[in-house]
């Protein structure tokens, strides 16, 4: 299996950048989407293919990266951002990164 | 607007049988492959797997192979996800979900608990 890695968690002011990370075990060309998910709410899908933004996503929200290493980026970072950011391969059958958690200061 | 309702999530004991159902609207069902996720209590995420349009083909992640099965049935825009001999590592929310272009997930349901335990 491809193993993500993300770091756990996050924590950043309002209207400043945050850019979160997942590293891939293999190559996974560029085919790593994100998904932001709130306390209990199901997962919502927010950049396809490392880069491309998701339909009604704000541009804030903007995505990076091919091979093994990938970056979410907000900017800037509001109030509602607050929620775990999941990373998914699709390039090797599916799998998802264990999440990071981002928090407001 | 795309809506997946999920149902049928209970508590089952281990060796236990459950289906789950979806029921899609918003979209032409019969046009998308469709896949079943699930999140464990510790909040990792899982695909188990996937149905193409017309429900001929289906895979499987290796984890619940051979004793998860899923179907559909377009005329209800209806998903399915049998579960049978269930474990206790099974509990999870279970999530059905669009596929996209690329196999990323599109669009999810708010999900439907699943707890395995005697």
């Amino acid at each position: 299996d491809t193993v993500l890695t993300q770091s756990p968690a996050l924590a950043v002011s309002p209207g400043e950048r945050v850019s979160i990370s997942c590293r891939a075990s293999e190559g996974v060309n560029s085919y790593m989407h994100w998904y932001q998910q709130k306390p209990g709410q199901q997962p919502k899908l927010l950049i396809y293919k490392a880069s491309n933004l998701a339909s009604g996503v704000p541009a804030r929200f903007s995505g990076s990266g091919s091979g093994t290493d990938f970056t979410l980026t907000i900017d800037p970072v509001e109030a509602d951002d607050t929620a775990t950011y999941f990373c998914q391969q699709s390039w090797n059958d599916w799998t998802f990164g264990g999440g990071t958690k981002l928090e407001l200061k | 607007e795309v809506q997946l309702v999920e149902s049928g999530g209970s508590l089952v004991q281990p060796g236990g049988s459950l289906k789950l159902s979806c029921v899609a609207s918003g979209f032409t069902f019969s046009n998308y492959w469709m896949d079943w996720v699930r999140q464990t209590p510790g909040k990792s995420l899982e695909w188990i797997g996937e149905i193409n349009t017309d429900g001929s083909k289906t895979n499987y992640a290796p984890s619940i192979k051979d004793r998860f099965t899923i179907s559909r049935d377009n005329a209800k825009s209806t998903l399915y996800l049998q579960m049978s001999n269930v474990k206790s590592d099974d509990t999870a929310i279970y999530y059905c979900t669009r596929a996209g272009t690329y196999w990323y997930f599109d669009f999810w349901g708010p999900g439907t608990m699943v707890t395995v335990s005697s």
